[in-house]
């Protein structure tokens, strides 16, 4: 059973913090990616990575970049965070032409 | 621009009836169309999907429905259960890339 695991469920940080959201999958995916998660708008898609150290923007890049070092491991990150950015933060992983499995989310607060 | 789009945002059934929510995308390139299902506290999970070339797919007592002279598709759940209460969203790509989301559906199956 494929498994994609966010380090973290519940994330409180200041305004102008840099914030790191950790991902990992233990199925060998080519593709990742991360989505936000807003009540009445969905699942929005922040940023996504076909391989090792690529990245493409997806549709709200704006305020975030990405880190994908490991094959297993894709990073969201909030250089400076704004409470615009509090949201649920989803990361997701496949191989191509097979479903797209996702990880429980973490729940991030800006104060 | 919302390339899936997504309705009603919300429904309440009564056991053992039917839901149904639609979606309708624009891009004729799309060929794959899953729904996925979302528990609260989980992320989403894939439910059903289908390809263009057939009109229905069942799987259970879930049903897709797809008119691709229309381009929209949707989602039958026959005998709705109290268990079936989620948030429900449907999505549309090209084969092997990010997946398009709809706004989400958040059904209640009242006993």
């Amino acid at each position: 059973d494929v498994k994609v695991t966010q380090s973290s469920r519940y994330l409180v940080k200041r305004t102008g913090e840099k914030v790191f959201l950790e991902c990992v999958q233990d199925m060998d995916h080519e593709n990742m990616f991360w989505y936000r998660q807003d009540p009445g708008l969905g699942l929005r898609l922040i940023y996504f990575s076909y391989d090792v150290k690529m990245k493409e923007k997806g549709d709200i890049p704006e305020g975030y970049s990405v880190s994908r070092e490991k094959k297993e491991r894709f990073s969201l990150i909030l250089e400076s965070a704004s409470t615009n950015q509090t949201s649920m933060y989803l990361c997701a992983s496949m191989v191509r032409a097979s479903p797209l499995h996702f990880g429980n989310g973490t729940r991030l607060t800006v104060t | 621009q919302q390339q899936v789009k997504q309705s009603p945002q919300s429904l309440i059934v009564q056991k053992g009836g039917i839901s149904i929510i639609n979606c309708a995308y624009e891009n004729t390139a799309f060929d794959y169309f899953p729904w996925y299902q979302q528990f609260p506290g989980k992320g989403p999970a894939l439910l059903i999907a289908i390809r263009p070339d057939v009109s229905e797919k069942k799987e259970g007592r879930f049903t897709i429905s797809f008119n691709k002279s229309a381009k929209q598709f949707s989602l039958h759940i026959m005998d709705s259960q109290p268990g079936d209460s989620a948030t429900y969203f449907c999505a549309a790509s090209k084969s092997g890339y990010a997946l398009n989301f709809g706004k989400g559906t958040s059904l209640l199956v009242t006993p």
